[in-house]
């Protein structure tokens, strides 16, 4: 069955310090690989996508991705996270190019 | 045009009473896309327009539920005889094509008591 995990429901990190956090995909075929943020009464906002080429991907606000194919792995990094950046995160993936997959999210917690 | 839009933001209803949602997407884009989230997990699909064409529907989509898009233009979720287990955020996301990004609204919380 096709699934999207992120293994780590919290993590903390403090102000300053790198990031990264993990997802996990199982597909019969390489997917469209997307990673959102989602602030308290915000709606989801997108980061970063991946659908071909370079496999490291820049997105909005300082992030990056790379996607990792012997891994099944699309993991989301940032080499300095601010206090701003405290929001639940959630991968998605979809090879049909519209219902997306998202995983459970990760929260994050930023502290000073 | 400042995104997509969804009305009303937060509803209360009793349980067995119908509740409509409606969504109004970025202008230009054709693809409008109902997920839900409920408490601690991430969004679920729930049915996907073409156009005004309902292309998809996932299993999540009861009997209870309907959707339509007439004219391609706004969308709305209606969801009869409400059930507790119905409670949960509504999001509405639209796009302009295969694999494009898709732009989420600000979502309608329910609430079945």
């Amino acid at each position: 069955a096709q699934s999207v995990t992120q293994p780590d429901i919290h993590i903390t990190v403090s102000e300053g310090a790198s990031l990264e956090l993990r997802c996990n995909y199982s597909y019969g075929a390489t997917p469209y690989l997307f990673w959102y943020v989602q602030s308290p009464g915000q709606g989801l906002q997108l980061l970063l996508k991946y659908f071909s080429g370079d496999t490291l991907v820049q997105g909005i606000k300082g992030f990056e991705a790379e996607f990792k194919r012997s891994q099944s792995s699309f993991n989301l990094r940032k080499p300095s996270v601010h206090w701003s950046d405290a929001a639940e995160y959630f991968c998605a993936v979809t090879n049909s190019g519209y219902a997306l997959n998202f995983g459970k999210g990760t929260s994050l917690l930023v502290t000073p | 045009d400042t995104g997509v839009s969804q009305d009303p933001r937060h509803k209360i209803t009793k349980r067995g009473q119908n509740v409509t949602f409606r969504c109004d997407p970025i202008s230009e884009h054709n693809r409008l896309y109902w997920y839900r989230q409920t408490l601690g997990q991430g969004p679920e699909f729930l049915t996907y327009f073409q156009n005004e064409a309902q292309l998809e529907k996932s299993r999540l989509l009861s009997d209870r539920f309907s959707a339509e898009r007439p004219k391609g233009s706004f969308s709305t979720l209606e969801i009869q005889r409400t059930e507790q287990g119905d409670s949960a955020m509504y999001l509405c996301a639209s796009s302009s094509g295969v694999g494009n990004e898709q732009f989420f609204g600000p979502g309608t919380r329910l609430t079945v008591l």
